[in-house]
């Protein structure tokens, strides 16, 4: 089946920095990949669609110039925290379609 | 919008007890659905789907899933569990076209006990 990676699987910052997470289709291409935030006894929170050589699409009540979306190729996409603040720490979650949705193993994101 | 709900949170079996997990959606039209699986400290991995034919679609490591439509429901079942099927389960939609999104339910996590 498809496979989905991404780096770095943790991380701790501290706050004020900013972070970079790398999102790779390995054996496909990927036109649209998106980015999920999971948090504790929740459900995955779509943050943004994002869409290879076009900007990313922002679900409400997510800001744009916080969660940087760079989707450079077909095979790689990027979401960059930036001036990462505790209330951040989470688990990022990116996938990518085919005709389904397949998903990277996550980055844990600490921010101290 | 689409929205899914799952009913059962948490669910604890004994190894060969019959596992059935509700899920049901809404939504007027067409939609693909999917069910996903994530064991304790690994990613999310499609465990079936349905796009269309044969309502009862069989998946792997022998779940399968029946899609209702008149009930809007997708459940998923499997005859006898294992302790590796421990896991937390998605039930997931996504309306018919290539470009919506898929919504996930709260997820169901199945303790199974030796």
């Amino acid at each position: 089946g498809a496979v989905v990676s991404q780096h770095p699987s943790r991380v701790i910052c501290k706050s004020g920095t900013s972070v970079k997470i790398e999102c790779r289709s390995l054996d496909f291409q990927a036109t649209t990949m998106f980015w999920y935030r999971q948090f504790p006894k929740q459900s995955l929170m779509l943050m943004a669609t994002s869409n290879e050589g076009s900007k990313a699409t922002y679900e409400q009540g997510v800001e744009k110039d916080k969660f940087l979306i760079n989707h450079a190729s077909l095979t790689l996409s990027t979401l960059t925290v930036t001036s990462a603040h505790p209330e951040d720490s989470s688990f990022y979650i990116c996938s990518a379609r085919t005709d389904t949705q397949y998903f990277g193993p996550g980055t844990r994101l600490t921010v101290l | 919008a689409q929205s899914v709900s799952q009913h059962n949170h948490h669910v604890i079996l004994s190894e060969a007890a019959s596992l059935e997990l509700g899920c049901n959606y809404s939504y007027g039209g067409t939609v693909n659905l999917f069910w996903y699986v994530q064991y304790p400290g690994q990613h999310l991995q499609l465990l079936l789907k349905y796009f269309s034919g044969d309502p009862l679609v069989k998946g792997i490591k022998g779940f399968e899933a029946e899609f209702i439509k008149s009930k809007f429901s997708f459940n998923l079942r499997k005859p006898s569990v294992q302790w590796s099927d421990t896991a937390e389960y998605f039930c997931a939609v996504k309306p018919y076209g290539g470009y919506q999104k898929v919504t996930f339910g709260i997820g169901t996590k199945l303790q199974v006990i030796p």
